[in-house]
């Protein structure tokens, strides 16, 4: 497994203004994901984080809105922009490990609420 | 559209009794199967994985795969009331999309002291 430290856990910002989510690994790790976890839904694929490379946005997000950083093999940021209410949700960073690269862990979580 | 399909539940069961939590998959050459259990207001955390046909066991939980009917199911045996929590199931992708997890929306259990 891998431990992953998120940060902040949770935050209410204002609508308009942009956060930035932290992801720290305890390992080197080629992938990092950042999902997302709207109120009583299971979670999304927002992108795909590689080191050294572009992030790849899944269907229905955009880099303009989920700019995403990955500057080494431990460590990526996440940042929600230009906020609105319908950005409340949690965001979550995953790494995959485990001798088949196939199993997931998670970071703790951010809570965003945007007022 | 991949998709992972669960009862919603809620689900609810007495304590030291089975819970059966089911999932279907749509994408017919998925290779990789896993259950994560979720608490309320904390991260998913995997329980179990499992990557060929028939049952796999781990402790009071067992996961079973039927590629053929594109089924997978967790059962947790002697269940407590620790247990209650959203189960989601997860399928990670083929071919080019072969290290993305599609989830389910997931099961919420309650285990009734």
């Amino acid at each position: 497994s891998a431990v992953i430290s998120q940060k902040p856990s949770r935050d209410i910002c204002q609508r308009g203004t942009s956060l930035t989510i932290q992801c720290q690994v305890d390992s080197q790790v080629t992938m990092m994901f950042w999902y997302r976890q709207q109120p009583g839904q299971s979670l999304t694929l927002i992108a795909t984080a590689n080191q050294g490379s572009e992030a790849t946005y899944e269907s229905g997000f955009v880099i303009d809105k989920f700019p995403i950083s990955r500057p080494n093999l431990t460590f990526s940021t996440l940042t929600v922009s230009n906020m609105s209410p319908e950005d409340s949700s949690i965001y979550l960073c995953s790494v995959v490990t485990g001798t088949m690269d196939t199993e997931a862990f998670f970071g703790q979580g951010t809570r965003l609420t945007v007022v | 559209q991949k998709e992972v399909e669960q009862n919603s539940g809620p689900l609810s069961v007495p304590e030291g009794a089975i819970a059966s939590l089911n999932c279907t998959y749509s994408d017919r050459v998925s290779q990789s199967f896993f259950w994560y259990r979720q608490y309320s207001g904390k991260s998913p955390e995997l329980i179990m994985s499992i990557y060929s046909n028939g049952d796999k066991e781990d402790g009071r939980f067992t996961a079973q795969l039927n590629k053929a009917s594109q089924y997978v199911s967790l059962l947790i045996r002697d269940s407590q009331p620790s247990d209650s929590a959203t189960y989601l199931c997860a399928v990670k992708g083929s071919g080019g999309s072969n290290y993305k997890l599609t989830f389910g929306k997931g099961t919420l259990l309650t285990v009734n002291p």
